[in-house]
């Protein structure tokens, strides 16, 4: 069964500062792996997508690597912001049982970026 | 490109009662997944379905049922309400090649149960 850890639960840094964000997943059988943010009573908005072959992708100040024969992700924030402040969530998306594929979600790490 | 579109924003129901849930996908996108957030459990797959036809089932009881009609669009429906039943739910829409595309999600739908 596939599980997803996000570690830390909790993460509070000052303004500016870069940061990193922890991703591990039990299962290496994957297609791919999103980073998402979440504000608080709202939807979920795609920052990254990986592709299982890829190493990793990057879109402004966010960087996101992938491992995948050591089951982790990273996801990089360079000079950060309070407009950050969010919760992140990695998902993978997992070869299931029966042929079938599911995106499976971490808890999240909740990040406040202090002015 | 309008995004996921999801309706109503806002319910509250009693306990027993039934509801029923409206996703949207982006134009040209064929696959609607399902998912519940609650603060104890996170996120968790309810179901996925592609032009019409239910492809995968997360593990929930029968009470929790969903359908996708030609245009995309899906609902969902949850019968005999009860207390734990009260969560986010978002659905979630992609592109042609299931395993690779990209999710993006709905505002979700705010469901409370007394």
């Amino acid at each position: 069964k596939q599980e997803v850890t996000q570690i830390p639960a909790a993460l509070s840094v000052p303004e500016g500062e870069n940061l990193v964000l922890n991703c591990s997943f039990t299962d290496s059988a994957i297609y791919n792996l999103q980073w998402f943010r979440q504000d608080p009573g709202k939807g979920l908005t795609s920052l990254l997508l990986i592709q299982s072959s890829q190493r990793e992708q990057t879109s402004g100040r966010l960087n996101a690597s992938l491992d995948k024969s050591s089951g982790r992700s990273t996801l990089y924030i360079a000079a950060s912001q309070p407009g950050d402040s969010a919760t992140y969530l990695c998902a993978v998306r997992h070869f299931a049982q029966g042929g079938s594929e599911k995106l499976v979600f971490g808890k999240g790490t909740k990040l406040t970026v202090n002015p | 490109k309008a995004g996921v579109t999801q309706t109503p924003r806002y319910l509250i129901k009693t306990r027993g009662q039934q509801v029923t849930l409206s996703c949207s996908p982006i134009s040209g996108h064929r696959s609607v997944s399902w998912y519940q957030q609650t603060p104890g459990q996170g996120l968790q797959f309810l179901f996925e379905y592609f032009s019409e036809t239910q492809r995968n089932k997360g593990n929930f009881p029968g009470r929790f049922s969903g359908r996708q009609f030609s245009n995309s669009r899906s609902e969902m429906n949850v019968s005999t309400l009860e207390l734990g039943d009260s969560a986010l739910y978002l659905c979630a829409s992609g592109g042609e090649v299931l395993a690779y595309n990209e999710q993006f999600f709905g505002p979700g739908t705010r469901l409370t149960v007394l």
